[in-house]
């Protein structure tokens, strides 16, 4: 089957750095993304990668290996708006969007 | 651009009645999608459509109808909902399968009682 696994939940200092990890096996493999949800909203597109290695965009950045079936987002400068939900998704071989259940990430003062 | 639009943004139904979620989008995307979230789950494929007249079924099609006669519009329909039905339903669309982005709709929160 396939499968996407990231923590539930994560809590981090304002001003500080988190990184909220991935693991996926799918069916092929075209692509991951990070969305972020904020509460009772849709989701919006942060990063996409599909090749092995960093992509930097802003205070967030993604990181990809695909030997090893793992990505990360890392968020740098942490600001209180940033509390929300950061989903991972795998392009599958059907070109199907594959979801990780979210990480809800919460930001203290 | 209005982006992706959706209506209701809020509906109770009974157990057996029917009704259609609407979705529509302006920036003429050729893919279009009707997800489902459940609390602590991740989003679900319902169905998909690559283009007017074309549509295919995702992971949870089960208890859901859809048809795509325009490029604009994608509507989703409920026959006989089950209290299992209540979730949040979101629309999204992309110009293509490879598009490195899916712009989603407000979403559409819906009970069945």
């Amino acid at each position: 089957g396939q499968n996407i696994d990231q923590p539930t939940e994560m809590t981090a200092t304002e001003g500080a750095i988190v990184q909220i990890n991935c693991t996926y096996q799918t069916s092929g493999f075209n692509g991951l993304f990070w969305y972020q949800q904020h509460a009772g909203e849709a989701p919006t597109f942060l990063s996409y990668n599909v090749l092995d290695g960093l992509e930097e965009k802003g205070r967030f950045s993604s990181f990809l290996s695909r030997s090893k079936g793992y990505s990360y987002l890392l968020l740098k400068e942490l600001q209180m708006k940033d509390s929300a939900s950061y989903l991972c998704a795998v392009r599958d071989q059907d070109y199907q969007l594959i979801w990780g259940a979210g990480t809800k990430l919460i930001i203290k003062p | 651009n209005a982006g992706v639009t959706q209506t209701p943004k809020f509906r109770i139904l009974k157990i057996g009645q029917s009704m259609t979620l609407q979705c529509a989008q302006d920036m003429n995307h050729n893919y279009m999608y009707w997800y489902r979230q459940d609390p602590g789950m991740g989003l679900k494929l319902i169905y998909y459509s690559v283009g007017a007249g074309i549509t295919d079924k995702g992971e949870v099609p089960n208890g859901y109808n859809v048809s795509r006669s325009t490029t604009e519009d994608f509507p989703l329909r409920l026959e006989l909902a089950a209290p299992s039905q209540t979730s949040v339903y979101f629309c999204a669309s992309s110009y293509s399968s490879n598009s490195y982005e899916q712009y989603f709709g407000p979403g559409t929160r819906l009970t069945v009682t």
